[in-house]
């Protein structure tokens, strides 16, 4: 199975900040990747598929990148709505689609 | 509009079962893989079963696999998860979601409410 590691595990930041959050696969995932944002009591939202496609609706301070075993979430200027937890997850098989264990975007 | 409603849940016992649903609306359901999702309290997500378009293959996380059967209903447009033997450590909220599209090659577009589902005595 594939393990997904993310980095950091919690992230202080202030409003307008750049961030960016690592996404590792222990094998090559290509492109097959996901990036969700979760706030507390609230099912996962989509903001990146295919490790770089921008889901419709959301903001283009969000950027995805990468690919093989090593991807990268930034938001480029830090907004309030965006302190929550992400999660990447990925799919390059339908065996199986691990998650990160989430990043904590906290007002720093 | 694309809807997953969830039922089921609840408090049961260890070693006990449930079954939970998830009813899809707005979308041709039987175009996509669905998956099941969970979150222990406090903790992350957790992937636990998916299924195929035709319901013909059906994936496990090793921990649930021999107690856990997903299924679904094209015909009423209805994802299931039958939870057996269930462990305390099965406890947390319980999430449906939409899966892959070979058209779009897209994932995780749309979840369900959630379901909470506790294990104790």
């Amino acid at each position: 199975d594939i393990q997904m590691t993310q980095s950091p595990s919690t992230l202080s930041a202030s409003v307008g900040d750049r961030v960016t959050i690592t996404c590792r696969a222990s094998q090559n995932t290509h492109t097959w990747l996901a990036w969700y944002q979760q706030k507390p009591g609230k099912a996962p939202k989509l903001l990146i598929y295919k490790a770089s496609i921008l889901e419709s609706g959301v903001p283009s301070r969000f950027r995805g990148a990468g690919s093989e075993t090593e991807f990268t979430l930034t938001i480029s200027s830090l907004q309030p709505d965006d302190f929550a937890t992400y999660y990447c997850q990925q799919y390059n098989s339908y065996s199986s689609g691990s998650f990160g264990q989430g990043t904590k975007v906290e007002i720093k | 509009e694309v809807e997953l409603v969830q039922s089921g849940g609840g408090l049961v016992q260890p070693g006990g079962s449930l079954r939970l649903s998830c009813t899809a609306s707005g979308f041709t359901f039987g175009a996509y893989w669905m998956t099941w999702v969970r979150q222990a309290p406090g903790k992350g997500l957790e992937w636990v079963a998916n299924i195929k378009e035709d319901g013909s293959q059906k994936f496990y996380l090793d921990s649930v696999e021999g107690r856990f059967t997903i299924s679904r209903d094209n015909a009423e447009n209805s994802l299931y998860l039958q939870m057996n033997s269930l462990r305390a450590e099965d406890t947390g909220v319980y999430y449906c979601m939409r899966d892959f599209n070979h058209q779009t090659n897209k994932w995780g577009d749309y979840w369900g409410q959630g379901s909470l589902v506790t294990v104790s005595s």
